[in-house]
């Protein structure tokens, strides 16, 4: 069974300061990889992910995710926290083309200190 | 492409009623999931529907149902509304794997 475990149900970074959400994961199978961002009374926006190829995703609005296999992990990082950040992150994983459900980590909301 | 559209966006219903809330998916994407999602539980799988067909459901009580058109178009219905169906129920259409989500529609019970 897949399961996806983010650490941190809240972060706080000051502005400016490098933002970093932990993701690990647990698969079966060579797994998809997912952030999502949910900013307030809205649905979730793919940030970025991860299928095969290259390790280091690049994502919108400046975010990235390296994809550890020996790690387990997909951690999500940005180099400077703008205000706009402030959103909930949730990371998810799925089998991929095989089987379209996607199993989410229960978010982490991140805090933007000025 | 458009988006994911869902409909009405918000709602407001009593006790004991019906709700029916749609979801148009992105033009060709085939899958529809439904979630549910609340401040206490999180985002919660209800149920996903592929080709007019439900390939994978949650863990959720009978009164929460579903469907899906040729055309892709999925609703799901809430029968029996309770206190504890209040959430922002989310639709998402996806393709290879991937997931794209609606706004939402936010449900109230009172």
């Amino acid at each position: 069974a897949q399961s996806v475990t983010q650490l941190g149900s809240h972060v706080s970074v000051s502005e400016g300061a490098l933002v970093l959400l932990r993701c690990n994961y647990s698969s079966s199978v060579p797994p998809y990889l997912f952030w999502y961002v949910q900013y307030p009374n809205q649905g979730l926006q793919l940030l970025l992910k991860y299928t095969t190829g290259a390790t280091l995703v690049k994502g919108i609005n400046g975010f990235e995710a390296e994809f550890k296999k020996s790690e387990t992990s997909f951690h999500l990082t940005k180099p400077s926290a703008h205000m706009s950040d402030a959103a909930e992150y949730f990371c998810a994983v799925s089998k991929g083309n095989r089987d379209d459900k996607i199993i989410f980590g229960k978010g982490t909301r991140l805090h933007i200190l000025p | 492409k458009a988006g994911v559209t869902q409909t009405p966006r918000y709602l407001i219903k009593t006790r004991g009623q019906q709700v029916t809330l749609s979801c148009s998916p992105i033009s060709g994407h085939r899958s529809v999931s439904w979630y549910q999602q609340t401040p206490g539980q999180g985002l919660q799988f209800l149920f996903e529907y592929f080709s007019e067909t439900q390939r994978n459901k949650g863990n959720f009580p009978g009164r929460f149902s579903g469907r899906q058109f040729s055309n892709s178009r999925s609703e799901m219905n809430v029968s029996t509304l309770e206190l504890g169906d209040s959430a922002l129920y989310l639709c998402a259409s996806s393709l290879e794997g991937t997931q794209y989500f609606g706004p939402g529609t936010r449900l109230l019970v009172l």
